[in-house]
């Protein structure tokens, strides 16, 4: 069983919808929480980080993590064609540097 | 200011064969991290250097290698490659070696191997 799992999608969305991404992981550990987009042929772009549970907004990006559940989401409102990308979450210990476990991502598309 | 250069971009590569793969850290970060992705997935951790020091190692073979030079620059190694090496390589810079680690990532280097 993977670490940390993520849906693969594909996603895809009309403009301007909201869009939820998810991961679940096994790992209790795990206190670092990040979300990175990746568009084709690039590296991934760090989105949103949070330090073990809560909520976190960042303009049109809201990322939640429950660690009761092990579960972790990524709201984005107002999707636009532009974040059209694969949303890869990631996790690490606290003591684990940048060991990131990553999901294997979800591709969303966001239709004009 | 320039973000994660890597070198080269592509490569192409024969079972057997031996590979350096390039990376440049952003300017200031002393701590340089290589990753594997693999088309469809997500990226495997390989390798952590922080001030020339290896911290971290993923779940790979001995025929994978890495040091990190003075300048923080950083160099990975595969030798004997098989067709299951063919990947893309990340590398990422961070400022810090511990807590949380806010990765900035490089292009990568696109592996194929025939």
């Amino acid at each position: 069983q993977k670490e940390v799992e993520q849906d693969p999608g594909p996603l895809s969305v009309p403009e301007g919808a909201i869009v939820s991404l998810n991961c679940t992981y096994s790992n209790s550990a795990f206190q670092y929480f990040m979300w990175y987009r990746q568009y084709s042929r690039k590296g991934p772009e760090l989105l949103m980080y949070t330090y073990s549970s809560g909520n976190k907004e960042d303009g049109r990006f809201t990322a939640q993590v429950d660690k009761s559940s092990k579960y972790i989401s990524l709201f984005i409102r107002d999707s636009q064609p532009s974040d059209s990308a694969t949303y890869l979450c990631a996790m690490s210990e606290e003591t684990s540097g940048s060991r990131l476990t990553f999901g294997e991502g979800t591709q969303l598309t966001v239709n004009p | 200011d320039a973000g994660v250069t890597q070198s080269p971009t592509h490569l192409i590569k024969t079972r057997g064969q031996q590979v350096t793969l390039r990376c440049s850290p952003i300017s200031g970060h002393k701590s340089v991290s290589w990753y594997q992705q693999v088309l469809g997935q997500g990226p495997q951790f390989i390798f952590q250097y922080y001030e020339k020091e290896e911290r971290g190692r993923g779940n790979f073979p001995d025929r994978f290698s890495a040091r990190q030079f003075p300048n923080y620059s950083s160099e990975l190694n595969v030798n004997a490659l098989l067709l299951g090496d063919s990947a893309l390589y990340l590398c990422a810079s961070s400022s810090s070696g511990t807590g949380l680690q806010k990765l900035l990532f490089g292009s990568g280097t696109q592996l194929s191997v025939l």
